[in-house]
């Protein structure tokens, strides 16, 4: 069963325009871990910003946020301020529980920044 | 501090043929992961280590792909005999436990299958 979901496959912004990219996920664990990461067309994987379940605040990392709604089980990367070099594939993923368990990773959006 | 190593970055094979994929982590990392990206989608896990032993490889399919993580350091990835289905870039992490907040990727390894 698909436990993450990416309804955006494709995305477009105005350079130094704020955008969102959604992810939903599903989980009965009450300990998870939610990651987003970005792959240029370069092939590599970039870790971006991490949020844990029981984290209180919403996780940010420069220009990055996580708009993190535990209750609608949703974690939305906010870009703010767009540059050209945020033009990439977008992934969300997941980790259950504590410890030992897999990382599973989301279809994936592609987000195309507009200069 | 040196990141993931995967080598090689390319190979183009015939299918029926076999190979293998090579995995070193970061230093002291002690989960390592195995995930497979066709084109357009996401990664997909394959397998993942823990230490020397395996935690998950519930999607591996184990009639032609193993893996094996020797020493609990660095790790292969074998395919044989390889469908043309198996196109995809094999991508390698390790993080420092699996309940770390970071998976560290590599380059990942490109197999195109004729």
């Amino acid at each position: 069963a698909q436990k993450i979901t990416q309804t955006q496959p494709g995305m477009f912004v105005q350079e130094k325009e704020a955008v969102t990219l959604d992810c939903t996920y599903d989980t009965s664990d009450p300990s998870y871990g939610l990651f987003w990461y970005k792959q240029p067309s370069s092939g590599e994987m970039i870790f971006l910003i991490y949020q844990g379940s029981y984290d209180q605040q919403n996780a940010t990392e420069g220009r990055y946020s996580l708009n993190f709604q535990k209750a609608r089980k949703s974690a939305n990367l906010v870009i703010s301020a767009s540059q050209l070099g945020d033009s990439a594939m977008y992934f969300c993923a997941m980790r259950e529980g504590p410890s030992y368990d897999k990382v599973i990773f989301g279809p994936g959006t592609s987000l195309s920044v507009i200069p | 501090e040196a990141g993931v190593a995967q080598s090689p970055r390319y190979k183009i094979i015939e299918k029926r043929q076999s190979v293998a994929f090579w995995c070193n982590p970061i230093s002291g990392h002690a989960t390592l992961y195995w995930y497979q990206q066709i084109l357009g989608q996401g990664p997909k896990l394959l397998i993942q280590f823990q230490n020397n032993g395996v935690v998950d490889d519930s999607q591996l399919p184990k009639d032609r792909f193993s893996a094996e993580r020797l020493k609990g350091v660095d790790s292969t990835l074998k395919i044989q005999p390889a469908k043309l289905e198996d196109s995809a870039v094999y991508l390698c992490a390790s993080n420092l436990w699996s309940g770390a907040n970071v998976l560290t990727f590599g380059a990942g390894s490109r197999l195109t299958v004729l």
